[in-house]
């Protein structure tokens, strides 16, 4: 039959707003995450990483905050904008502190900016 | 800088056939990924080169092969296509295979039908 797809989260903010988008991970050993940015019809756009010896993270307009304790990711964009409507995964390395290249990827959070 | 580059776009392939993707890396980059991502089952890892050595292998059959040039670019192989290898394959690139940020492709649109 034919495959259910998943289903993504949603969370829809006003323009302007923050927005804050959450993901938990499987490994309490790993070390290194990355949250990405899908817009429809292109690929995963890296936005911002961080390793397990920070508990913070700030770029421009985002700040990714890291609690080990209950391996939970957020990543906070400031001032959100219509540009900002996407698709966002968080993803982890797995083996922890091995090849980056072996990405374990969360189901992703759709968001969607309103005008 | 050129980004990771991947061709072609968009491939109609039909059952039983086998088809390759190409990937271009961005320049100076020696890791290449390669992901598969469905609706069913999202963003799902299939292998890793750098220094035209596969590093990490995905739980994907035998039929999903792959291998990197002297020049980093990288080709991924399907053989046997089945219906379900319908999918968006996209390429990643770094600079280093340890714990550095992976730059994406637009990806190949494989359909099977």
């Amino acid at each position: 039959g034919e495959s259910v797809g998943l289903h993504l989260p949603t969370l829809s903010v006003q323009e302007g707003d923050n927005s804050i988008i959450n993901c938990a991970y499987s490994n309490s050993a790993s070390d290194y995450f990355i949250w990405y940015k899908q817009e429809s019809g292109k690929g995963p756009q890296f936005i911002i990483d961080i390793r397990s010896n920070m508990d913070k993270r700030q770029g421009q307009r985002v700040t990714v905050l890291l609690n080990k304790t209950v391996k939970h990711l957020s990543l906070q964009i400031a001032a959100t904008q219509p540009g900002d409507s996407a698709v966002y995964f968080c993803a982890e390395t797995d083996p922890p502190g091995g090849s980056q290249g072996n990405l374990i990827f969360g189901k992703g959070t759709k968001l969607s900016v309103k005008p | 800088k050129a980004g990771v580059t991947q061709t072609p776009r968009y491939l109609i392939k039909t059952r039983g056939q086998q088809v390759t993707l190409s990937c271009s890396p961005i320049s100076g980059h020696r890791s290449v990924s390669w992901y598969q991502q469905t609706p069913g089952q999202g963003l799902q890892f299939l292998f890793e080169y750098f220094s035209e050595t596969q590093r990490n292998k995905g739980n994907f059959p035998g039929r999903f092969s792959g291998r990197q040039f002297s020049n980093s670019r990288s080709e991924m192989n399907v053989s046997t296509l089945e219906l379900g290898d319908s999918a968006l394959y996209l390429c990643a690139s770094s600079p280093q295979y340890m714990n550095t940020e992976a730059f994406f492709g637009q990806g190949t649109r494989l359909t099977v039908v």
